[in-house]
């Protein structure tokens, strides 16, 4: 099975409103990052963690490298969220990076 | 602050011929690449990961015969998609790290005709 399962696969929002993306790792990993996929295609890094909370903005992310999860939580959606984000952890060995297979936000007026 | 550049943005390929795709990374020492492949309606695969002063791993199926890679310093990397076919077709994706978190270039889109 996949190590890392991202849920959910789509979400829709309105203006204003919030929610949480989750990853969920078969296995422990050693740090997590969160990134959304602009309109040109390019991954931009939201978020790096190696443990507790981070946030930025209206992006707040988690990660519990014990209970082997990641959120990221998103408040005051606005119209330009909407995109794909996808999350990524970090192997414990070398330097392996897994993604989810992200989540196709719309937010609608 | 870090960036990778990426090229080409996108390329097209006669059926059965390579390409070469190119990542340069910027304000770090890339220590590690790491080359991903998007198919359609698919993930992100890993293809490989290179690391300066070690063997480059692949990981299953996916071969050094097909997928040539080079890591000759700590700011370059290049990936070759050799014979390349229909099911090669998506977006491939180089990252390098420094020792912690990832920057990614914007992708080289390949399709075959």
């Amino acid at each position: 099975g996949d190590q890392v399962e991202q849920s959910p696969s789509a979400l829709s929002l309105h203006e204003g409103t919030g929610s949480a993306l989750r990853c969920n790792f078969t296995t422990t990993m050693r740090a997590v990052q969160w990134f959304r996929k602009n309109s040109r295609g390019s991954l931009i890094n939201l978020f790096y963690l190696a443990s507790g909370t981070k946030e930025n903005g209206r992006l707040k992310s988690a990660f519990d490298s014990k209970e082997r999860y990641s959120t990221l939580h998103i408040r005051d959606a606005q119209l330009e969220d909407s995109g794909t984000y996808f999350c990524a952890a970090h192997d414990t060995n070398a330097y392996k990076v897994i993604f989810g297979k992200g989540t196709h936000l719309h937010v609608l007026p | 602050g870090a960036l990778v550049y990426q090229y080409p943005r996108r390329t097209i390929c006669k059926s059965g011929t390579s390409m070469r795709m190119e990542c340069q990374a910027v304000g770090f020492q890339a220590t590690s690449v790491a080359w991903y492949r998007q198919s359609p309606q698919k993930t992100f695969e890993l293809i490989a990961l290179s690391t300066v002063n070690s063997a480059i791993k692949y990981e299953q199926n996916f071969t050094q015969e097909k997928f040539p890679i080079s890591h000759p310093n700590l700011s370059f990397s290049s990936m070759t998609v050799l014979n390349a076919y229909l099911e090669d077709r998506g977006l491939y994706l180089c990252g390098a790290t420094g020792g912690s978190d990832y920057t990614f270039g914007s992708g080289t889109r390949l399709l075959v005709i």
